[in-house]
């Protein structure tokens, strides 16, 4: 089963930014934050992820809590290519990656 | 280009026919995986394999079989066990074991079976 929570779908105005959120109360203290995207018919394409402090690179931000048991995802200025569903997967090191259903996010022109 | 294709990227067969889907990946890495996406859901692992010549079963092994004879292949047979075979079939790869590299994904394969 997936240890992470995400909305079902969200919505986002094309130029803004993107905030996706991600519930991962129960993470131990080796797990890391994973964020993957999937445009429709396509492989998944990994993200970003992260231990403990934020993050970025060229596609996105990270945001990890204090707790560490929520995150965000911030695609800074989000565009029609940006549609796709966003998965948010926490793993140890070696550890199989666990699919959720993911967050539906669309970009409207 | 370094990358990882699957083919076909359509696939259709009859009911009751054994279809072997094929992975192949020129980034020199160790450990491949193979999952199954239906419609509106996540990716669930079949197999995986982290060196040549050994796999471990994911979550939902039945039905399938796979083959690690060479690094850079990693073929998926759909038996006729597979009581729901239709499906996107995705193949991964990362760099190897002991690591917190991300997996790179194939273009998938989706099957049809009638």
């Amino acid at each position: 089963d997936a240890k992470t929570t995400q909305p079902p779908s969200m919505d986002c105005a094309e130029g803004r930014a993107a905030n996706l959120p991600c519930n991962h109360s129960t993470i131990s203290g080796n797990e890391y934050v994973y964020w993957y995207r999937q445009i429709h018919s396509q492989g998944p394409q990994y993200i970003i992820h992260g231990l403990k402090n934020n993050e970025t690179n060229e596609m996105a931000s990270l945001i990890i809590t204090e707790d560490r048991k929520s995150s965000t995802l911030i695609l800074p200025h989000a565009t029609l290519r940006d549609t796709a569903v966003y998965y948010c997967i926490v793993r140890v090191r070696d550890d199989k990656i666990i699919f959720g259903k993911g967050t539906r996010l669309h970009i409207l022109p | 280009d370094g990358g990882i294709t699957q083919s076909p990227k359509y696939l259709f067969r009859k009911e009751g026919q054994n279809v072997t889907l094929s992975c192949e990946q020129n980034l020199n890495h160790d450990a491949m995986y193979w999952y199954r996406q239906d419609p509106g859901q996540g990716l669930r692992l079949i197999y995986y394999s982290q060196i040549v010549n050994d796999f471990q079963k994911g979550d939902i092994a039945e039905g399938y079989s796979v083959s690690r004879e060479k690094k850079e292949s990693f073929p998926l047979t759909v038996t006729s066990a597979q009581k729901n075979p239709t499906a996107f079939y995705l193949c991964a790869s990362t760099i190897g074991q002991n690591t917190y590299n991300e997996q790179f994904f194939g273009p998938g394969t989706r099957l049809t079976v009638l």
